[in-house]
């Protein structure tokens, strides 16, 4: 069965990174991409990007960009998340979540991680 | 950047009632909407699909539809296990955003 198992709650100083991993298992690591969705306390879903684990190419939100790295390991069915620059407002779970892409061309997250949890805070 | 709109942002219902959930998208998106569940410390659950297609597993109350910017859910039948946070989200262009959620909490 499709399992995405995620690293385990962190909490960091502003200003340092913090790296969230997402193990896949139960699928073909590399025939699906990985999205990234962020849920700060008591808010909702917010898109920060997704990777294409099987030649590394990502696309991340505007909002994000510079500050976040999303990467693979292919032999490892792990994909990454690293944001840089914390601060207070990035304490959120987050989420990996697979993207199935259907023939007609139409993507959904079909499958989740538990979410980590990072917290900023000095 | 698609913004989403959902409304409202909480409802409250009682076991049985029929619940409906509307989102809107800032331009036309097609049908290239989802629809998610998240209950509280858990992660969101796919219901439907390309607006109108139902998950495997998911109950047959529930249902989508809409197409272009208006897009609805409905619970034929609110069940004690469906009252938890609904979520759209736009799968047309990146960024692929999600509407503000839904609460339907209990009467």
């Amino acid at each position: 069965q499709v399992q995405l198992v995620q690293s385990g709650a962190e909490v960091k100083r502003p200003g340092a990174s913090v790296k969230v991993s997402c193990k896949a298992s139960g699928y073909m690591f590399t025939s699906y991409y990985m999205h990234w969705v962020r849920q700060a306390p008591g808010q909702g879903l917010e898109w920060m990007g997704v990777i294409n684990p099987s030649g590394g190419s990502t696309s991340y939100s505007r909002k994000y960009q510079g500050r976040v790295t999303m990467t693979r390991d292919t032999s490892r069915s792990t994909v990454y998340m690293e944001l840089s620059s914390l601060r207070s407002e990035d304490t959120a779970v987050y989420y990996c979540a697979r993207v199935y892409h259907s023939s007609e061309g139409e993507a959904f997250l079909d499958y989740w991680g538990q979410g980590t949890l990072v917290t900023v805070s000095s | 950047d698609i913004q989403m709109t959902q409304s409202p942002s909480s409802l409250s219902a009682s076991v049985g009632d029929r619940v409906t959930i509307t989102c809107r998208a800032s331009q036309s998106i097609s049908s290239s909407l989802n629809w998610y569940q998240q209950k509280p410390g858990k992660a969101p659950k796919l219901l439907i699909y390309v607006a109108s297609s139902l998950q495997s597993g998911v109950p047959s109350r529930f249902s989508g539809s809409g197409s272009g910017t208006h897009f609805t859910l409905t619970i034929s039948s609110l069940q004690p296990e469906d009252f938890a946070t609904y979520s759209c989200q736009q799968s047309y262009s990146t960024p692929n955003t999600f509407g503000g959620g839904t609460k339907v909490e209990i009467k």
